[in-house]
């Protein structure tokens, strides 16, 4: 059964760059998953930020885009986040995901099934 | 920017049945959206309930179900558990690898 735990820095610093890390266990992340990036603000909704398969493919959010990597190691069996430029705005909780597929009779089956706990990151001088 | 729409707020009763709703801003979802369906309770990470529209994981409780309505995706809840009472939301994938989350539903069991 995979698990998900990601760690990091609790508070980063505004203009400062957030650098987060999902250790995977129990499985592979050579497997055919895409290893996904969640956030949720204080008090509001889910927010995909990307995702990154074991060849290091990656998809981003539009909208962050411009300030966000994600990568991973193999031989760490973990992908992680950085996010740079960040302001109070970026203050949430996030959370790692596995997304995976399977294929059946003429049609696939998508399903983010596994979640980390989550790790809070304050932004704040 | 793609926009996906639930509705806030849903009241039920106790043993009732409850339908909601995840709209995209691009038009009809369909089953190349390959729909899902999250629970998270307060405190918690979210609880994966139905996969690529209508599909169950192995934890799902009987009582959810998913579908396409009306060019919609919908999670019906039927025979509303008190612990049911919790925030509900739908992702949709879109050609190019995006994935866009609903703003999330409350459901309120009462």
């Amino acid at each position: 059964q995979v698990q998900l735990q990601e760690s990091g820095p609790g508070v980063v610093k505004p203009s400062g760059t957030l650098s987060l890390t999902c250790v995977v266990s129990g499985g592979s992340i050579s497997s055919d998953d895409w290893w996904n990036w969640v956030r949720q603000a204080p008090g509001k909704g889910l927010e995909w930020i990307g995702e990154i398969n074991h060849s290091g493919r990656a998809n981003y959010n539009p909208s962050l885009k411009s300030r966000v990597t994600i990568s991973v190691d193999k031989s760490k069996n973990q992908f992680s986040l950085k996010l740079n430029s960040v302001t109070a705005a970026d203050t949430a909780v996030y959370l790692c995901a596995k997304y995976g597929f399977r294929s059946g009779r003429n049609e696939y089956y998508y399903y983010m099934d596994v979640w980390g706990k989550g790790t809070t990151v304050i932004v704040s001088s | 920017q793609t926009v996906v729409t639930q509705e806030p707020s849903l009241t039920v009763s106790p043993g009732g049945t409850v339908t909601l709703t995840c709209a995209s801003s691009t038009g009809s979802v369909t089953s190349r959206n390959y729909p899902n369906w999250f629970q998270q309770k307060p405190g918690q990470a979210p609880r994966a309930l139905i996969y690529s529209t209508n599909n169950k994981h192995s934890w799902t409780p009987a009582r959810f179900s998913g579908s396409l309505l009306g060019g919609r995706a919908a999670l019906t809840l039927s025979g509303v558990q008190p612990e049911d009472e919790a925030e509900y939301y739908c992702l949709l994938y879109y050609s190019g690898g995006q994935l866009v989350f609903g703003g999330g539903t409350k459901v309120t069991v009462l």
